[in-house]
Formats: structure tokens, sequence, C-alpha cells
């Protein structure tokens, strides 16, 4: 049972639009929360993370909102770039010494 | 520079011939896991390591081994590589507390044919 979940496998937006990518999730245990982004031949890299304490975590153009309730988190990326363009990886974790679930990507294309 | 390598970056092989894929950090992390990311699939966790000696499998481990005798080093082993192992690997390592964040490496591509 996948415990992460990103449903859109792809999206579309113009250079300078608003991108916004979701995850939801089904483990209530989760309370740490990361999005990576991930260029052709190139590991993943971390993008910004959220603890289930907020409810918001901005970084320059990057912001990242969790409702709990709804078991759900969303990146928006505002303005959008086309270096911007990659696949971006939701993941969580509980607070123990355990392994990152993560989603099966969604491939972000901003068009120039 | 922190980072985390691994070795080789490509990798062409046939059926049954046993290869090991390298993956060494430099951040005196106690966690390290492999992934492989398959199309339509994401990131899926092979094995993962807490620290030396202490190994665990994750969603996906048949076909594969995992040793840590040191801290630094996590190789994943085929001891006999099947076409369904073509696939892109990540090897990764955090420090494993808290709110850490996870590094990975820059991904071996293997096809086994």
């Amino acid at each position: 049972d996948q415990q992460v979940k990103q449903n859109s496998p792809s999206l579309s937006v113009q250079e300078g639009r608003i991108s916004i990518l979701n995850c939801d999730y089904t483990n209530s245990m989760f309370d740490y929360f990361l999005w990576y982004k991930k260029y052709p031949a190139e590991g993943p890299t971390f993008l910004i993370s959220i603890s289930s304490i907020k409810d918001k975590n901005e970084d320059g153009r990057f912001t990242v909102f969790l409702n709990k309730s709804a078991k759900h988190l969303s990146l928006h990326i505002v303005p959008s770039q086309p270096g911007d363009s990659a696949v971006y990886f939701c993941a969580a974790r509980d607070s123990g010494n355990t392994p990152l679930v993560f989603g099966k990507g969604t491939r972000l294309s901003v068009i120039a | 520079e922190a980072q985390v390598t691994q070795n080789p970056r490509y990798l062409i092989t046939v059926t049954g011939k046993k290869l090991t894929v390298t993956c060494s950090q430099n951040m005196n992390h106690e966690y390290m896991s492999w992934y492989r990311q398959d199309p339509g699939l994401g990131l899926r966790q092979i094995y993962y390591s807490m620290n030396v000696e202490v190994t665990d499998k994750g969603d996906v481990p048949e076909g594969y081994k995992v040793s840590r005798k040191e801290k630094r080093n996590f190789p994943l082993i085929l001891e006999s590589p099947s076409p369904n192992q073509t696939s892109l690997y990540f090897c990764a390592s955090r420090q494993g507390l808290g709110t850490d964040t996870q590094y990975f490496g820059p991904g071996t591509r293997l096809t086994v044919l």
C-alpha cells in the first residue's frame, strides 16, 4: 500500500506562473515531510521540508503547505522558472530513525 | 565538500555475473540507504543501515545484498543479476536523528542483459 501518493505524474506551467505540486499521505505517524528535486542524470537534491508542528514553511520562491487533518501537503513555486523543470518527489517519515518513504514523483515542465 | 559518491556511474553487465556498486559518504552519517528508481514507480528503498553492522530490508530487497563494515561505506551487491534489476540506483545518507536532511549520490545506471 502506497503511504505517500503523488497523483499527478506530470504538470506543465507557463514561466512566471505558480506551480502547485500535491502530495497525500496515509500514515498518521508521519511528522516530517520533505520535497526533493531531481534533474536527469543527477541524484535527488533536498529542496524544502516541513515539520508537523507547522502548517507552512517558506524558502524564497518555494513554499510548502501542510494540512494534517487532510493528510495533504503541497509545494508552491512562485514564480516558476524554466530551470525549475525537473521531477519533484514528496517524502515523509515519522520521528524515529526510520526510512524516508517517497512518492512516485511529479514531472514539472516550465514553459518559457 | 560534503558528498555521497557512487561507483560506477554506468554499468552494463550480463545475467548472473556478480557485481558490486560502491557508495561512500564523507559526512560521518550514521544512516545510509539504497534506492532504485524505475519509470512510474518512483524511488523504492532496497536496503538501509542505521549504523555499522546494522542493516535492514527496505521495500524491494530481493536479489540484493549490502554490508556496512565501516561507517562511510555501504556497498550494494548483486550476487546474480537479472534483467529485472536493470534500473537507476541511488545511495543516500543522513545523520539519522530528528529532522535531518538526506543526501543522495549521483546515481548508477545499471543494465543487465
